[in-house]
């Protein structure tokens, strides 16, 4: 079964400073979907970027952008220009490519923006 | 677009009472999916169906738990004689799946507390 990792529970960043939320998966699987999502408070979670794994280029979504690396299983999310719209729980979720539809969600990570 | 919706947003309950929880997708998303999500935790798979067939359920689904979509359009999920390990978010999500990047869209979820 496949395992997701955010050893990150809290992070705090200055407002338009950069952050880097970690996480990691396990899996022995070769092709699958990787995802974060952001849960604000008392608001419903929204997609905020996607990786293929076939894929080797990195996904960027305007500030937002993943360090994706598929040998170390590692899948990082970048906030540049932080806003304090930004500030919510942040998930890493996973989804085989093999048919099996359901995500998988790392426990999250609150991001804090400081003004 | 209206996006997903649920029904009701919170709901309070006795132990061992049943409960009912409506959503209703995206228009013509094929893929619904309900998750559960407790404090301080990551949303959990619980089941998922396309259009009207229910195609794979979670161990998280205990006898007690059923869920439809008849019609293919809105899903119910009910719990019955409810237990206290119960209280948690039900969150709901639709895709236009199949496909390959296929992303599920979430709803603002259910918070259920059983008294």
């Amino acid at each position: 079964a496949q395992t997701v990792t955010q050893s990150q529970p809290e992070m705090s960043v200055q407002e338009a400073e950069t952050v880097t939320l970690s996480c990691t998966y396990d899996t022995s699987e070769s092709d699958y979907y990787l995802f974060w999502y952001k849960q604000p408070p008392s608001r419903q979670m929204i997609l905020v970027i996607r990786q293929e794994a076939y894929k080797q280029q990195n996904a960027t979504e305007n500030r937002f952008s993943v360090n994706f690396q598929k040998a170390a299983k590692s899948f990082s999310l970048k906030i540049s220009d932080s806003q304090l719209g930004d500030a919510a729980m942040y998930f890493c979720a996973y989804r085989s490519a093999y048919g099996n539809e359901k995500l998988t969600f790392g426990t999250g990570t609150r991001l804090t923006i400081i003004p | 677009d209206t996006g997903v919706s649920q029904d009701p947003r919170h709901k309070i309950t006795k132990r061992g009472q049943n409960v009912t929880f409506r959503c209703d997708p995206i228009s013509e998303h094929n893929r619904l999916y309900w998750y559960r999500q407790t404090l301080g935790q990551g949303p959990e798979f619980l089941t998922y169906f396309q259009n009207e067939a229910q195609l794979e359920k979670s161990r998280l689904l205990s006898d007690r738990f059923s869920a439809e979509r008849p019609k293919g359009s809105f899903s119910t999920l009910e719990i019955q004689r409810t237990e206290q390990g119960d209280s948690a978010m039900y969150l709901c999500a639709s895709s236009l799946g199949p496909g390959v990047e296929e992303t599920q869209y979430f709803g603002p979820g259910t918070r259920l507390l059983v008294l």
